[in-house]
């Protein structure tokens, strides 16, 4: 069964400073990796996603993402964080079979600090 | 394409009053999903539908939940009666089928509070 984990369910940083959210998946199959965001209320936006291409993962807003086997990781990274950047990060798995379900995690809100 | 659409935003009712909540997918797109979102339990897939047929229903929480999808562009959750309880934000998603890598479009959500 796939599995998502979010390290942390709130992270500040400060404006400027580099982001970085945590992202563990378990997944028996090549899994199909995506973060979404979502500001207040408000639906999910994608930001970005890993379907077994490149690894490094480049989405919208300077977001980033790597995806490692050996680690079992997807963490999304900005170098510098900014004010707007403040939202809800989620991570989740597909297991890319064809059902097109996700397994969301449970979230991480970031908060950024003038 | 105005992305996927929502209705009500908001929807305030009592205890036992019947509610439907009404989504519009993209155009073009096969699959469809009813989320759940809350405090206490995140984001929870309710059930979803591939050609407006329901393929996996394991998240309806109760018989009181039912969502139908007559035709491409339209679907509806109704929950009959309503219990505080199931005050959340419900979502829907909306996605097509483009070599197994589709994600998800969400709508901007309907508010439900039962009171």
């Amino acid at each position: 069964a796939q599995s998502v984990t979010q390290l942390g369910s709130h992270v500040s940083v400060s404006e400027g400073a580099l982001v970085l959210l945590r992202c563990n998946y378990s997944s028996s199959v090549p899994p199909y990796l995506f973060w979404y965001v979502q500001y207040p209320n408000q639906g999910l936006q994608l930001l970005l996603k890993y379907t077994s291409a490149a690894t490094l993962v480049k989405g919208i807003n300077g977001f980033e993402a790597e995806f490692k086997k050996s680690e079992t990781s997807f963490h999304l990274t900005k170098p510098s964080a900014h004010m707007s950047d403040a939202a809800e990060y989620f991570c989740a798995v597909s297991d890319g079979s064809g059902t097109y379900k996700y397994i969301f995690g449970t979230g991480t809100r970031l908060k950024v600090l003038a | 394409d105005a992305g996927v659409i929502q209705s009500p935003r908001h929807e305030v009712t009592e205890m036992g009053q019947e509610v439907t909540l009404r989504c519009k997918p993209i155009s073009g797109h096969d699959y469809l999903f009813w989320y759940r979102q809350t405090m206490m339990r995140g984001l929870e897939l309710l059930i979803y539908f591939n050609n407006n047929v329901p393929i996996d229903d394991s998240g309806m929480p109760e018989d009181r939940f039912s969502a139908k999808m007559p035709n491409a562009s339209f679907s509806t959750l109704k929950i009959q009666p309503s219990e505080p309880r199931d005050s959340a934000v419900y979502f829907c998603a909306s996605s097509h089928r483009t070599s197994g890598r589709a994600e998800q479009y969400f709508g901007p959500g309907t508010r439900l509070t039962v009171t």
